[in-house]
C-alpha cells in the first residue's frame, strides 16, 4: 500500500514552454503533498507544500508564479513549470502524506521527473 | 526542525553490516528520527523511523542514544543493491527537510 505515481518520468521541452508534472496517490488520500527539486549531486530541496483545496505554501526563493501547484483533489497534485528555462532543468520529486501510514513513516515519494529544458 | 550531521560517504563490504551514524544534538522532545535512502535517479525510499526506543524492521535497525543526540542506522547484511545515499532527518512529522546524506558504497 501507499503508492505514489509521478508522471512523466522524464521530459524534454523547449525554452519558453510550460511543462506539467502529475503526482497521484494511488491507494490512499493525501491531504498534503510536497514538491522537491534536486540538482545533480545535491540533496532534495523542498519547493512547496500543498494542501488539498487550498493555495500552496512556497519555500523562500521559489517563485510561485513560475512553479504553479494545483492540489484540487485528495489524490492528485500537479506542478507546472511555466516559461521554462535551461536553469529549470532538474529532478522534480513529489511526496504525499498519509496519516494512516504512520507506522511506515507517513511519507511516500514518487519516482521523480527529470526535466531537461533545451 | 533540528539539523542533522552525517558523514559524506562510507564504504562497506558486501555481506557485512553497514553502520551509518547521524548526529542531531539539537533534537527536540517531540521530533522523530527518520531514515530514507535514495538510489540513483529514483525517489527516496522509507527505511525506518523512531522517537527514543530502538527500532527494527525487515530492512534495518535504528539505534538511538539515550540522550537522543545521535543515532545509528544498521543494515545487517549489506548487498550491492544497498548502494545509495542515506538521509537522516529529524522532524515532528509535519514535513521532511533533507540534509546532505551519506553516500554508501557497498563493494564486492
Amino acid at each position: 500500500g501507499a503508492v505514489v505515481s509521478q508522471h512523466p518520468s522524464w521530459v524534454i521541452c523547449k525554452s519558453g514552454t510550460s511543462v506539467k508534472i502529475e503526482c497521484r496517490s494511488l491507494d490512499f488520500q493525501a491531504t498534503t503533498m510536497f514538491w522537491y527539486r534536486q540538482f545533480p549531486k545535491q540533496s532534495l530541496m523542498l519547493m512547496a507544500t500543498s494542501n488539498e483545496g487550498s493555495k500552496a505554501t512556497y519555500e523562500q526563493g521559489v517563485e510561485k508564479d513560475k512553479f504553479l501547484i494545483n492540489h484540487a483533489s485528495l489524490t492528485l497534485s500537479t506542478l507546472t513549470v511555466t516559461s521554462a528555462h535551461p536553469e529549470d532543468s532538474s529532478f522534480y520529486i513529489c511526496s504525499a502524506t498519509n496519516s494512516r501510514n504512520r507506522d511506515r513513516g507517513g511519507y511516500t515519494f514518487g519516482s521523480g521527473t527529470r526535466l531537461t529544458v533545451v | 526542525d533540528a539539523k542533522t550531521t552525517q558523514p559524506t560517504s562510507m564504504d562497506c563490504a558486501e555481506g557485512r553490516a553497514a553502520n551509518l551514524p547521524c548526529n542531531h544534538s539539537t533534537i527536540s522532545g517531540n521530533e522523530y528520527v527518520y531514515w530514507y535512502r535514495q538510489i540513483h535517479s529514483q525517489g527516496p525510499q522509507y527505511i525506518i523511523h523512531g522517537l527514543k526506543n530502538n527500532e527494527t524492521n525487515e530492512m534495518a535497525s535504528l539505534i538511538i542514544t539515550e540522550d537522543r543526540k545521535s543515532s545509528t542506522l544498521i543494515l545487517p547484511h549489506a548487498t550491492l543493491r544497498d548502494t545509495a545515499v542515506y538521509y537522516c532527518i529529524v522532524s515532528t512529522g509535519n514535513m521532511l527537510t533533507f540534509g546532505g546524506g551519506t553516500r554508501l558504497m557497498v563493494k564486492p
